[in-house]
């Protein structure tokens, strides 16, 4: 079965820093782009972060870019995104997702920004 | 970055047909994707590309675009199919990589 597990999400006081895995099951991980998705409390999805299969290529939004480092582990079939400086604004369920098309996505894994 | 726009909500009569639109700029370059996400779930791809429907997704899910706008269309909707729906796609203005549309609620009556 495909799929895709996140996880280290948590309470975090402003200005703290988590870091976010998503382990990958059941598809030829190193073959995909993966792509990070939040969403805050009550509003729409904001795509956050993608990486390329290789991890050569790497973009991110404006409002992350500069805080969070998005990374891949092809031999572990882990992606990961490191966010430093959080924000209140950055309280979200935090996705992984599949490829281009965001054809496969976990269940994700809750942040909260608060003191 | 580019913006999507959707109507906030739309209504259907159970087995009608409903069409949800997504405009943006960005559209006119690329195709939109299209994800159902219902309470406490994780959005489900359910149209990609000019209009493909993943495995397991019901036909009366389709899609088309024309110039700055694409459309989700749910012919005979049914009551598995009240959800928010977003619309996705590469954003043209080369400042993020994609950018998701604001998010339709259906409702199924």
């Amino acid at each position: 079965e495909v799929q895709l597990v996140e996880s280290g999400g948590g309470l975090v006081q402003p200005g703290g820093s988590l870091r976010l895995s998503c382990a990958a099951s059941g598809f030829t991980f190193s073959s995909y782009e993966m792509n990070w998705v939040r969403q805050a409390p009550g509003k729409g999805l904001e795509w956050v972060s993608y990486i390329s299969s290789s991890g050569s290529t790497i973009y991110y939004a404006d409002s992350v870019k500069g805080r969070f480092t998005i990374s891949r582990d092809n031999a572990k079939n882990s992606l990961y995104l490191q966010m430093n400086s959080l924000r209140a604004e950055d309280t979200a369920v935090y996705y992984c997702a599949r490829d281009s098309n965001m054809d496969v996505w976990g269940k994700g894994t809750t942040v909260t920004v608060s003191s | 970055s580019s913006e999507l726009t959707q109507d906030p909500a739309v209504s259907v009569a159970l087995g009608q047909t409903v069409r949800i639109t997504c405009q943006g700029d960005s559209l006119r370059s690329y195709y939109a994707s299209w994800y159902q996400q219902k309470p406490g779930q994780a959005p489900v791809l359910v149209i990609y590309g000019k209009n493909n429907r993943p495995s397991g997704i019901p036909d009366r899910f389709s899609g088309s675009s024309s110039g700055n706008t694409a459309s989700l269309t749910i012919t005979g909707a049914q009551a598995e199919d009240e959800a928010d729906y977003y619309c996705n796609s590469r954003d043209s203005s080369g400042n993020h990589l994609y950018v998701f549309g604001t998010g339709t609620k259906v409702t199924v009556l």
